[in-house]
């Protein structure tokens, strides 16, 4: 069965810290993604991968990066963390066009 | 640029009742287009997807949704919901974005079912 996993589903940070969110996908997808959720915003695309080592902005770039070093594996990565980046992280991977699958999320809070 | 409206913010239908959520979208090409669940506390799941061909297309669950052109829009409908319905519901269209294949979302649409 398809699965997408993302390692934490729940952490709390303090301001300043660095934050490391890991995606780990089993279907041998070209392409990953990482959305940021919030409540009356739907899902926002932070950055997205098609290739190991290969990396583009999506919409709301600032604050973050990402790793993506072996095909199945894509990291978002918080340098600093704020608390306006208090929100639901969902990782996804596609094999082309169309269907996105989704990881249960990561719910991060940044006091 | 891609762009994808669902107006309706919160739903709330009785069980057994039946079920449309709109969807409009403005996109410059022949799109891909996309309904999504998420149940509480879990990532999204597809229900059904738009590319070609036959504009009424069904999906898992039990719901359906309609391809008009020329209104723009993609609704998704259920004849008869289900307690288990309660969810939010996304609407979605594709996009080729420099060498991958993204995917806009709406704002979502929160379904409540009451007994």
């Amino acid at each position: 069965d398809v699965k997408v996993t993302q390692s934490s589903r729940y952490l709390v940070k303090r301001t300043g810290e660095k934050v490391f969110l890991e995606c780990v996908q089993d279907m041998d997808h070209e392409n990953m993604f990482w959305y940021r959720q919030d409540p009356g915003l739907g899902l926002r695309l932070i950055y997205f991968s098609y290739d190991v080592k290969m990396k583009e902005k999506g919409d709301i770039p600032e604050g973050y990066s990402v790793s993506r070093e072996k095909k199945e594996r894509f990291s978002l990565i918080l340098e600093s963390a704020s608390t306006n980046q208090t929100s639901m992280y969902l990782c996804a991977s596609s094999l082309g066009v169309g269907e996105l699958f989704f990881g249960e999320g990561s719910r991060l809070t940044v006091l | 640029a891609q762009s994808v409206t669902q107006p309706d913010i919160h739903i709330t239908v009785s069980e057994g009742a039946s079920l449309e959520l709109r969807c409009n979208y403005s996109y410059g090409a022949t799109p891909y287009l996309f309904w999504y669940v998420q149940s509480p506390g879990q990532g999204l799941q597809l229900l059904l997807k738009y590319f070609s061909g036959d504009t009424l297309v069904q999906g898992i669950k039990g719901f359906e949704a309609e391809f008009k052109r020329s209104q723009s829009s993609f609704n998704l409908r259920k004849p008869s919901v289900h307690w288990s319905d309660a969810a939010e519901y996304f609407c979605a269209v594709g996009a080729r974005l420099s060498g991958a294949n993204n995917l806009f979302f709406g704002t979502g649409t929160r379904l409540t079912v009451i007994p």
